[in-house]
Parts: structure tokens; C-alpha cells; sequence
């Protein structure tokens, strides 16, 4: 198996300007979430869908910041126009159960650094 | 707001020593308390995971001790070895969501 799949891997941008980040999940998952990894914050869920529908956007910083899954392989997570707040690293994770137990699987994250 | 309190942020052992990193919680709909291991440039992999209903869960070197009324739970990690040198990271999860709450992460180094 592929394992989750992210790109780019590392991303190196102007204030100002777009960045998209791209996640193939793992086929069969029904679950798909957006995390973002800093030093000061840890962890934070972004965002999750279940079967391609948003479920929970609440942690989604601000307008900037939207997320779209067209299909079941599939998605991605915009930030227009960035800001170098948001340099981070952000992970993409499928889990193939819905409910509390189903394990997350974690792609190996997107490097952001917004200059 | 951290649904999930985790300490300490870091800690160095030697190696076959015993490590504890430690985690609490307040929400009591939690009932999935699992454990994440991140290598440098990957991302978190599920290491071990514990539901309320027991009070210890043991996986090889790696052990989750719960104390529900305390909300509280803690890895402990025998005889640890240098290849143990990550970030892990405690979570928990509710019955009401598809949610995960991740703590705030463990650096582990492991002198050998």
C-alpha cells in the first residue's frame, strides 16, 4: 500500500501569494482530515470529511484557509494569500472507520514556510 | 483551548531507562485514548491505545496506564533504546465525533 500521499513536500512562498497543498488518502478510507503541526501549538485539526463532505470546519484558522475533496482519492487545502503565520507543517490523514476508534494513517506532511 | 494537556514537552533518558510522559483530560465523553510516534520528517504513526474500560494496556516495551478518575493516562516506555527517540504525541477521542485531540507532543532522546 501507498500509504497517504501528500505534495508538496516542502513549499517555499511570498506573503501574498496562493498555496495549495494536495492529499491522496489511502484507498478505502472513508475519513479524511487536515492537520497543521507547529512548535508552539502542537497538533491542530483543520478540518475533516467524511465520505468527501466537510464535517467540521471549525478549526479552520480563517477565510484564508479553505478546503476542498471533489472525490473519494483526492483533496486539498488552499491559503489565499498567505502570510508567514503560516509556515508550518501540514499533514493530511485518512482513517478508514468512522467513529472514535479508527486509526489515522499520516502522510508525511507538506513543509510550508511563507517568507 | 487544549482538550489535552501533555507533559513534560521534553526529556532525555539513558538508554534502558524508563521514560513516562504524562496526559490529562477534562472532557469525560472521551473514551479512545490513543498514542502517536513522529520520527523527524514523518508524520505520527499510532503506537498503542487504551480504552477506558482497563486500567493498563501493554504492547511490547510500551505501556499505557489509566486512571479514569483522575482523567489521566501516561506511557511508559521499558528499557528504552535509542531508536525510541521521537516526538510522541497523546490523543483522545470522544463517541459524539469523528475528532481526534492531540496533546501538545514529547520530545524523547534516548542516550545510548
Amino acid at each position: 500500500d501507498a500509504g497517504v500521499i501528500q505534495s508538496p513536500r516542502h513549499e517555499v512562498t511570498e506573503m501574498g501569494q496562493e498555496v495549495t497543498l494536495r492529499c491522496k488518502p489511502i484507498s478505502g478510507h472513508n475519513s479524511l482530515f487536515w492537520y497543521r503541526q507547529t512548535m508552539m501549538r502542537g497538533l491542530e485539526l483543520l478540518i475533516y470529511f467524511n465520505n468527501n463532505v466537510p464535517i467540521d470546519d471549525s478549526g479552520m484558522p480563517e477565510d484564508r484557509f479553505s478546503a476542498k475533496m471533489p472525490n473519494a482519492s483526492f483533496s486539498t487545502l488552499k491559503i489565499q494569500p498567505s502570510e508567514p503565520r503560516d509556515s508550518a507543517v501540514y499533514f493530511c490523514a485518512s482513517s478508514h472507520k468512522l467513529g472514535n476508534t479508527g486509526e489515522l494513517f499520516f502522510g508525511e506532511g507538506s513543509r510550508l514556510t511563507v517568507l | 483551548q487544549q482538550q489535552v494537556k501533555q507533559s513534560p514537552q521534553s526529556l532525555i533518558v539513558q538508554k534502558g531507562g524508563i521514560p513516562i510522559i504524562n496526559c490529562a483530560y477534562e472532557n469525560t465523553a472521551f473514551d479512545y485514548f490513543p498514542w502517536y510516534q513522529q520520527f523527524p520528517g514523518k508524520g505520527p504513526a499510532l503506537l498503542i491505545a487504551i480504552r477506558p474500560d482497563v486500567s493498563e494496556k501493554k504492547e511490547g516495551r510500551f505501556t499505557i496506564s489509566f486512571n479514569k478518575s483522575a482523567k489521566q493516562f501516561s506511557l511508559h516506555i521499558m528499557d528504552s533504546q535509542p531508536g525510541d527517540s521521537a516526538t510522541y504525541f497523546c490523543a483522545a477521542s470522544g463517541n459524539t465525533g469523528n475528532q481526534f485531540y492531540f496533546g501538545t507532543g514529547t520530545s524523547l532522546t534516548v542516550i545510548p
